[in-house]
This record gives C-alpha cells, structure tokens and sequence, in this order.
C-alpha cells in the first residue's frame, strides 16, 4: 500500500531538547515535503525537496533542519525546540504532477 | 501559484449532491485545480485534479469552467463520513509548494 509514515505520531517533550520527526515514503517519489499547521494559520511549508541531496526551504524554514540522504527518508530535525513550534506537522510526497499524499501527522507539544 | 476563494461552511444533508465552489480568477495556463480534503486533524487526503477538462473519479467529479477562473467539486452522495474542511488549491505540478488557505467547512447531516 503507498503510503506516507510519519514517527512519533504524538511527542510532548521540552524547551532544548533536540528532537526528529522521520518520514519515509514507499512510492518512489522524488520530491518531499514538510508542513505546519496551526489554528487559524492553516499548512505552511517548512521545507522541501527534490530529490536526494537537495533541500531548500519553504515558508517557515526557522528552527528546523532536514535531510535527505536517501530518496524514500526525509527527518525534520528540531535541535533546540521551542514553545512557538507547538505544532501539528505533515510530511508529503510526490512526483511529476501527480498529487502530493500526506502522513497522519506529527503532534508535537513543547513546554 | 494563484490564489482561491472558497465559501467558508456549506451544508448538506444525507445522501444529496455536495456541490463546493472555488474561484481561482488569476489562474495560469499551467496551473492545475486540486483538490484535498481534510477531516479533522488528520492529514490532508488528495481527492481529484483537473487541468482544463472536467474530471471524474471514484470519490468525486471536478467542473472547470471554461475560461478556468472557477471550478466546482461534487460529491454525488454526500455520506456523514464527507463532513470535513475541503480545500480547492491551484498548483502547476506535484513538485510545487501547497497554498492552502481557509478552505470550506463542510457539514453533512442526517
């Protein structure tokens, strides 16, 4: 089944204490992507990318890192977290211009 | 990417038609109609795309107006299971950033 799987799906944790979102796709695709969402903000990109070695940032790149080593991998990498990233995060997929399939969904609570 | 409008709610009961509206006025000639649908907090789910043809699939059907300035996305048969916020995003491919604003919220009922 294709699918985008996304870990942890729920972390609470604190102010400085690094911590990664992985996301692993099994489509194949070239290009991933993460977003946030907030109420009344809606998704905004954090980052994105093409394909393996190549990332660059989106709307909202402060405070997060990314990687992407591998073509089915893309990690969000927070190094020193903090409250204002109190956040439900998605990562996505896709290739050409098929439609971009989404995980369930990180809920990351940082006190 | 050019930018949508949408209802903010619509209502429908039990079985009808949804019919959810979209205006994308300044859409390019590349750009493609997408539509996503979120139910709850879980992750986005891709429903149909369309880039001047009208579409057709197992969840729903997309009008596009001919001068492609608007579109339409129908649910045939509404079901409780359809309540949820429904996006209409413009985009030229997959590989491009997701503008999604505020979306329709919408509500089926028994």
């Amino acid at each position: 089944e294709a699918q985008v799987t996304q870990n942890p799906r729920y972390l609470i944790t604190v102010t400085g204490k690094k911590l990664t979102v992985t996301c692993s796709q099994n489509m194949n695709h070239e290009y991933m992507s993460w977003y946030r969402q907030d109420p009344g903000l809606g998704l905004r990109q954090i980052y994105y990318s093409m394909n393996v070695e190549v990332t660059d940032k989106g709307d909202v790149p402060e405070g997060y890192k990314v990687s992407r080593k591998e073509k089915r991998n893309f990690p969000l990498i927070l190094e020193s977290p903090s409250p204002n990233q109190t956040s439900l995060y998605f990562c996505a997929s896709s290739t050409g211009n098929q439609p971009q399939h989404f995980g369930d969904g990180t809920r990351l609570s940082i006190l | 990417d050019a930018k949508t409008t949408q209802p903010t709610s619509m209502d429908c009961a039990e079985g009808r038609a949804a019919n959810l509206p979209c205006n994308h006025s300044t859409i390019s000639g590349n750009e493609y109609v997408y539509w996503y649908r979120q139910i709850h907090s879980q992750g986005p789910q891709y429903i149909i795309h369309g880039l001047k043809n009208n579409e057709t699939n197992e969840m729903a059907s997309l009008i596009i107006t001919e001068d492609r300035k608007s579109s339409t996305l129908i649910l045939p048969h509404a079901t409780l299971r359809d309540t949820a916020v429904y996006y209409c995003i413009v985009s030229v491919s997959g590989y491009s950033t997701l503008t999604f604003g505020k979306g329709t919220m919408l509500l089926v009922s028994p």
